[in-house]
């Protein structure tokens, strides 16, 4: 089962910092938390994953919280292209991955 | 990191029928993963192919309705057996490689009639 719990939507304008929260508060000490999306139901594409600090790449940043009960994905500057569902999950023991519904994040212009 | 392929992309298959749907990746990788996307709906992992062995099959999911084969580190099939217009999906491989990184394949689209 999944471990996240994210909203089901949200809107950004364009040009504008789109923040993506997740709840995963019964993560264990040493399960990773990675982040991907999905546009138009191709395969999803990662983005970004962390274990306890703060993570940065050209794609975008993701904020976990002291006690790694919930991170925040920031997509620094939204463009059109980032319409799409984006999945917070946890990776488990055997590197499977549980999804969970997503938060379908909708660019505006 | 590596790049997956699927065959074919799409299907249109009529129900009693099977489909036997196939994965290559272009690099070796440790583990292969096959998923189910229903209409509207996020993915559910059906399966983890296992080279050499018997694939580990998550609750729900039985051999007989999905076998799964993979006789090496780079290629993987999933047969979907028996179909109904249930099993009208989008079934995805997905492989780890030595980064980490899970990456996947563009998907199968199946429609069942």
């Amino acid at each position: 089962d999944a471990k996240t719990t994210q909203p089901p939507s949200m809107d950004c304008a364009e040009g504008r910092a789109a923040n993506l929260p997740c709840n995963h508060s019964t993560i264990s000490g040493n399960e990773y938390v990675y982040w991907y999306r999905q546009i138009h139901s191709q395969g999803p594409q990662y983005i970004i994953h962390g274990l306890k600090n703060n993570e940065t790449n050209e794609m975008a940043s993701l904020i976990i919280t002291e006690d790694r009960k919930s991170s925040t994905l920031i997509l620094p500057h939204a463009t059109l292209r980032d319409t799409a569902v984006y999945y917070c999950i946890v990776r488990v023991d055997g590197n499977q991955f549980y999804f969970g519904t997503g938060t379908s994040l909708t660019v505006i212009p | 990191s590596a790049v997956i392929s699927q065959k074919p992309s799409r299907d249109i298959c009529q129900r009693g029928t099977s489909l036997t749907i196939q994965c290559q990746v272009d690099s070796q990788v440790t583990m292969m993963f096959w998923y189910r996307q229903q209409p509207g709906q996020s993915l559910t992992l059906i399966a983890t192919a296992n080279q050499g062995s018997e694939a580990t099959y998550e609750s729900g999911f039985v051999i007989d309705k999905f076998p799964i084969s993979r006789p090496n580190l780079t290629f993987s099939t999933l047969t979907v057996s028996n179909m109904s217009p249930e099993d009208s999906s989008i079934y995805l491989c997905s492989g780890w490689g030595r980064g980490n990184e899970q990456f996947f394949g563009p998907g199968t689209r199946l429609t069942v009639l």
